[in-house]
């Protein structure tokens, strides 16, 4: 069965530090993946997604990046933290080769920045 | 106009209820749809999809009217494990657009 698996759980960091997040996705090959963050009391926010090793989509401009080096690996950076950066950041997947496939969420990363 | 929209909430009712959810989305192109429930501090996860005949698992249905642009979710015999948040989410190409979700609280 596939497995999602996101870390670290919790996260505090000083504003104008850097970030580094990881995902990777076991049990099953090319799928969707998705950075999501949700601020607190609000909704999720699609960040970037990627269909491909190296192909990145960003859905809004903002102090973060994305990479994917391998086909199940997702990794969310940023060189400089700000407050605003705070947050529940969301990892997902999808299979790309399955029509009406839902997304499925890692455990998420709860970032807080002071 | 938000690509999706859900009730505001938040709904609390008592076990045993009958509670409806309403979503409207925006994108006539959008291709599938699902609805998630996520409990605080938690993960969203997959409650079920909404296919356009409608369907049923379990206590839960959903029906999806295409030409309205409508979804909605129905909750028979609610149970105190039902309170949650539940989004509404619709996809379009790789996109998967969450609604901002209603909060039920089932109360004893």
């Amino acid at each position: 069965s596939q497995t999602i698996h996101q870390w670290p759980a919790t996260l505090v960091q000083p504003v104008g530090s850097p970030l580094s997040l990881e995902c990777t996705v076991e049990g099953t090959s090319n799928p969707n993946l998705y950075w999501y963050r949700q601020a607190a009391g609000r909704g999720l926010q699609l960040l970037f997604y990627s269909v491909g090793i190296g192909q990145i989509s960003s859905e809004v401009p903002q102090n973060l990046s994305a990479s994917r080096p391998q086909d199940r690996q997702f990794i969310l950076s940023s060189k400089k933290l700000l407050l605003s950066d705070s947050g529940f950041y969301l990892c997902a997947w999808k299979n790309r080769g399955t029509y009406n496939s839902p997304l499925h969420f890692g455990n998420g990363t709860r970032l807080t920045v002071t | 106009r938000k690509e999706v929209e859900q009730d505001p909430g938040p709904f609390n009712v008592p076990e045993g209820a009958t509670v409806a959810f309403n979503c409207t989305y925006s994108n006539s192109a959008s291709q599938s749809f699902f609805w998630y429930r996520q409990d605080c501090r938690k993960e969203p996860k997959l409650l079920m999809s909404v296919y356009s005949s409608g369907n049923e698992d379990g206590r839960f249905t959903a029906q999806l009217n295409r030409a309205s642009q409508y979804i909605s979710l129905l909750i028979r015999d609610s149970k105190l494990s039902d309170s949650a948040t539940y989004l509404c989410v619709v996809n379009y190409g790789q996109n998967f657009v969450f609604g901002p979700g209603t909060r039920l609280s089932v109360l004893p």
